[in-house]
């Protein structure tokens, strides 16, 4: 069990590019969930997964944001034409089943310019 | 009204003394609650999780529960300056897990 996995750590990027994140969850977890975390704040829910079903995205989810988990393993983030609004801690998290705890990753740190 | 309220603090509570955190949401179909602890630059971890009307202990941090009152709280005993963190409600409706802003606390050595 080597924990959720995210990657890159930190990424800086300048307005209008796409930019990618990954998220390795913990083997056999199957819900996977993505949080956007700015300071001062708490974790906004984003959108998540059991296995490769995308069961929620958040209605607050602009359309330039989207996710996938195409074998129910690892995920991808995507968020197209970035704004500054953007930059923030992008979290992601596992857990076993439903309604279990959830096991965070380091994040990835989002910096657009 | 915000789906899940804490007040942002900074809660200041001497070393040894109780803390004591609180929470109300506003979804009365959540199902479970969850408190995390994080510490700055750290991501969130599971401290305590409770389903039931009532009060549930483990070790130094006991959870409390009132669903007809919306409200959920988080005491800390003994509390010791490794305390000093960010704390996040965390209700749990059909797997939608929502976290409120955090309280900060800092244990006064």
């Amino acid at each position: 069990d080597t924990g959720v996995s995210q990657d890159p750590r930190h990424k800086i990027t300048k307005r209008g590019q796409n930019v990618t994140f990954r998220c390795d969850p913990i083997s056999e977890h199957n819900r996977l969930y993505w949080y956007r975390q700015t300071l001062g704040q708490g974790p906004e829910f984003l959108t998540y997964f059991q296995n490769e079903a995308q069961l929620e995205k958040s209605r607050l989810l602009s359309d330039r944001f989207s996710a996938e988990r195409p074998k129910g393993s690892f995920s991808t983030l995507e968020i197209q034409r970035t704004e500054q609004g953007d930059s923030a801690m992008y979290l992601c998290a596992s857990s076993p089943d439903r309604g279990e705890k959830l096991f965070f990753g380091s994040g990835t740190q989002l910096s657009v310019l | 009204q915000k789906e899940v309220e804490q007040n942002s603090g900074p809660l200041s509570v001497p070393e040894g003394a109780i803390a004591s955190l609180n929470c109300t949401y506003s979804d009365r179909g959540s199902q479970s609650f969850f408190w995390y602890r994080q510490y700055s630059g750290k991501s969130p971890e599971l401290i305590m999780f409770i389903y039931s009307n009532g009060d549930k202990e483990d070790g130094r941090f006991t959870a409390q529960l009132n669903k007809a009152s919306q409200y959920v709280s988080l005491l800390i005993r003994d509390s010791q300056p490794s305390d000093s963190a960010t704390y996040l409600c965390a209700p749990n409706r059909d797997d939608k897990i929502i976290f409120g802003k955090g309280t900060r606390l800092h244990i006064l050595p």
